[in-house]
């Protein structure tokens, strides 16, 4: 794996709580991408990040928000979960040009109950 | 807005066999990406095809790219058990910072 690394792995929340999840990487890479992973959907951004305090939505950005205080750490925060965001949650990083090779991390598995 | 179609969406064959998974896109793009998931697991990247005519091979997957017909295939050889996987293909979206991706095809190859 591309020096990335998510936390937890696995979480299992409360309808109406805040979760964030973490993603970290050690490669410096400019870009960083959250997604979500459903049966029948393939993966869908959620948001992304173009830099440090520099990140953007992405197509299904409702009920998230992000932050990125440092190259190597974005964050991911459900402000109040809700059973439709259990999912899986694959980080990505790529360096380079806009849309170049994206690396993922080995995701996490979300449930809101 | 770009969109990315892959089919079949589900294939189950015979190990030896051959077979191929397309992928259309509706906007032109200048790079198209072929990833492979295990069950369970992340996501890793197979080929990335960055122009007309573009051919990439390893092993017993060989992917294409048709700029023109803004069409993507991954062919598979001879399939062995080990290539039992979902294959997605992406695409550079309108923004280029980030990929659009097909719905994926799960592949599997039954001894």
């Amino acid at each position: 794996d591309a020096g990335i690394t998510q936390s937890p792995r696995h979480k299992v929340t409360e309808t109406g709580t805040p979760v964030t999840l973490r993603c970290h990487q050690t490669e410096n890479h400019r870009y960083m991408y959250w997604y979500r992973q459903d049966p029948g959907h393939g993966l869908r951004l959620i948001h992304y990040s173009y830099g440090v305090k520099d990140t953007d939505k992405g197509e299904v950005s409702d009920g998230y928000s992000v932050s990125r205080s440092k190259t190597e750490d974005f964050l991911l925060t459900l402000e109040s979960a809700t059973s439709s965001q259990t999912s899986v949650y694959f980080c990505a990083i790529s360096g380079g040009r806009p849309g170049a090779e994206a690396f993922f991390g080995q995701g996490t598995r979300l449930t809101v109950v | 807005e770009l969109k990315v179609e892959q089919n079949p969406l589900f294939l189950s064959m015979q190990e030896g066999k051959n077979y191929t998974i397309y992928c259309n896109y509706s906007t032109t793009s200048d790079r198209l990406y072929w990833y492979r998931q295990d069950p369970g697991k992340s996501l890793e990247s197979l080929f990335v095809l960055l122009s007309n005519g573009a051919v990439k091979q390893e092993g017993r997957l060989m992917a294409s790219l048709d700029t023109k017909a803004r069409l993507s295939t991954l062919h598979i050889t001879a399939a062995v058990h080990d290539l039992s996987a979902t294959y997605f293909c992406a695409v550079v979206g309108d923004s280029n910072y980030q990929l659009i991706w097909g719905a994926g095809t799960k592949l599997i190859i039954k001894p």
